[in-house]
C-alpha cells in the first residue's frame, strides 16, 4: 500500500492553457474525492466518485472543470482555459465505503497560473 | 449545511508547553469530527476522529480532543509540544448520516509554531 499518489506535484501554466492532474487512490478504495485548497484556507470539496460514478459536484466546480474516473481506479481532473484564480493546491483523497474508513489524502498538486 | 470555525489562525508556543487549538462547528444534523495536520507542501494526515462513543478521543503523536455537543466544540490538545509539531492543523466535519467520511467541511486552519 503506497498511499494516494498524485501527479504532477507542481504545475506552472500560462493563463488560458488546459491542465490535467492525475490521482491514483489506495488500491482497494472505491471512493475518490477532489478538494481545492487556496493559500491560507482549508480544503474545499469539489467532487467525489464511487467507483466510476461521479456522485456529487460542488458549485465550486465550474464548467471549465471536469473530472473522470473511467475504470473506477485512477481519476483525472482537467481545468480548461485556466485563470489566475485557479492557482491552488488540488488534493485527492480516497476511502473504502464498505468499511466506513476515513479518507486518506495524497500530497496534492500545486497549480500556479501565470 | 455544516460550517467549521477555528478560533485562532496562529498559535505560538514554547517547546514542552501545553497547547489547545480551538474548533467550533455548526450543523443541523449529527456530524463526525476530525483533526488533520498538514506540513508545508504536503497533503493532510489524520490526527484523530470522533465518530461516536467516548467524547475524549486520543490520536497520534500524543494529541487528544474532546467532543462537546452542547458547546458544539471539538478542541485539540497536547500536554507537551515538540518542535516537530510545528505545522498547520485543520478541524473538519462530515455528515453522520452519510456512508462515507470522505466528504468533509474544513475550517480555515490554525498554524501552530513551536519555539525552542
Amino acid at each position: 500500500d503506497t498511499g494516494v499518489s498524485q501527479d504532477p506535484r507542481h504545475k506552472i501554466t500560462k493563463r488560458g492553457q488546459n491542465v490535467t492532474f492525475r490521482c491514483d487512490p489506495i488500491s482497494e478504495h472505491n471512493r475518490l474525492y477532489w478538494y481545492r485548497q487556496t493559500l491560507g484556507q482549508g480544503p474545499e470539496f469539489l467532487t467525489y466518485f464511487q467507483n466510476e460514478a461521479q456522485l456529487e459536484k460542488s458549485r465550486l466546480l465550474s464548467d471549465r472543470f471536469s473530472a473522470e474516473r473511467p475504470k473506477g481506479s485512477f481519476s483525472t481532473l482537467e481545468i480548461q482555459r485556466t485563470e489566475q484564480g485557479d492557482s491552488a493546491m488540488y488534493l485527492c483523497a480516497s476511502s473504502f465505503r464498505e468499511k466506513n474508513t476515513e479518507a486518506f489524502f495524497g500530497q496534492g498538486t500545486r497549480l500556479t497560473v501565470v | 449545511a455544516q460550517s467549521v470555525t477555528q478560533l485562532d489562525s496562529q498559535v505560538p508556543v514554547f517547546e514542552e508547553a501545553p497547547v489547545e487549538l480551538r474548533c467550533n462547528y455548526s450543523s443541523s444534523v449529527s456530524v463526525y469530527l476530525f483533526w488533520y495536520v498538514q506540513y508545508p507542501n504536503q497533503g493532510l494526515q489524520l490526527l484523530l476522529k470522533y465518530l461516536s462513543g467516548s467524547t475524549l478521543v486520543k490520536g497520534i503523536n500524543g494529541f487528544e480532543a474532546e467532543f462537546n455537543k452542547s458547546q458544539t466544540s471539538f478542541h485539540l490538545r497536547k500536554p507537551s509540544v515538540h518542535i516537530s509539531d510545528t505545522a498547520e492543523y485543520f478541524c473538519a466535519v462530515g455528515f453522520a448520516g452519510g456512508t462515507s467520511y470522505g466528504k468533509l467541511t474544513f475550517g480555515q486552519g490554525t498554524i501552530l509554531t513551536v519555539h525552542p
